[in-house]
C-alpha cells in the first residue's frame, strides 16, 4: 500500500513565523502535490512537483513556496505565516499516467492554525 | 479554479437506503475520480472512470459518466453508518498530472 505521511497532524504558529510542512511518500511516485482545504471551497492546489527539483504553481501559490530535494519528500513553506493561511493542508502523490492524470494518494493532513 | 461541482452539498439518509451524489464539470476530461474523506482526515480514492466508459462498479459503489452532459453520479447502495463522510469528485485531463476537485457532498448515514 502507498503510504503518504505528513510531519504533523496539528500545528499552531504565530503570525510572521516561517512554517515548514513536510510530506514523505514511500512508493517512488514522480508527482507530489500540496493542497489546502477550506470549508465550502473544496481542495485548491497550491503547488505540485513532477520531478526532483521541479515545481509548478497551482491555483493559489501566493504566500507559499516549495522544495523537493529528494524524490520521496516534498516540503511546503510559508515564508511569513498569516492568519488567512489557517487551514487544513493535504499532501498527495501519484505516478505519471500514460495519457494523463492518475489516482492520487493522500496523507492524513495537517491542520494549521496561525494566531 | 474549480471544475467539479457536487450536488447536493449535504445528504442525510437512514442505514440501508441508497445515496446518490452528482458531479458536473466544465471541460473535456480524460477520467473522473471519486474520493472519500472521513472527518478531519485525508482523502481516499474510491473509483476511477475513464472518458470512454459509461458505468463502473466496485462493491456497493456504482459510478456513471455522461460526457455529453459533462456529469457523473456516484451511487452507494445499502448505506451503512460507516459511509458517513464527505465525497469529492475530481476530474483529470489529458497531458497533465493535475486533478481538479469539486467542493464535495457531505453524507450522513443514521443508524
Amino acid at each position: 500500500d502507498v503510504k503518504v505521511t505528513q510531519s504533523s497532524r496539528y500545528l499552531v504558529k504565530r503570525t510572521g513565523e516561517k512554517v515548514f510542512l513536510e510530506c514523505v511518500q514511500d512508493m517512488d511516485h514522480e508527482n507530489m502535490f500540496w493542497y489546502r482545504q477550506d470549508p465550502g471551497l473544496g481542495l485548491r492546489l497550491i503547488y505540485f512537483s513532477y520531478d526532483v527539483k521541479m515545481k509548478e504553481k497551482g491555483d493559489i501559490p501566493e504566500g507559499y513556496s516549495v522544495s523537493r530535494e529528494k524524490k520521496e519528500r516534498f516540503s511546503l513553506i510559508l515564508e511569513s505565516a498569516s492568519t488567512n493561511q489557517t487551514s487544513m493542508y493535504l499532501c498527495a502523490s501519484s505516478i505519471t499516467g500514460d495519457v494523463g492524470t492518475d489516482t492520487q494518494y493522500f496523507g492524513p493532513g495537517t491542520r494549521l492554525t496561525v494566531l | 479554479s474549480q471544475q467539479g461541482e457536487e450536488d447536493p452539498q449535504a445528504l442525510s439518509i437512514q442505514e440501508g437506503e441508497n445515496a446518490t451524489m452528482n458531479c458536473s464539470y466544465k471541460t473535456s476530461i480524460n477520467n473522473l475520480q471519486w474520493y472519500r474523506q472521513n472527518s478531519g482526515r485525508g482523502l481516499v480514492h474510491l473509483i476511477l472512470i475513464r472518458s470512454n466508459e459509461r458505468e463502473k462498479h466496485s462493491g456497493r459503489l456504482r459510478v456513471t459518466l455522461d460526457t455529453s452532459k459533462k456529469s457523473s453520479s456516484l451511487l452507494i447502495t445499502a448505506s451503512r453508518a460507516a459511509d458517513t463522510a464527505s465525497y469529492f469528485c475530481a476530474t483529470g485531463r489529458y497531458n497533465t498530472d493535475k486533478l481538479i476537485f469539486g467542493t464535495g457532498t457531505r453524507l450522513q448515514v443514521f443508524p
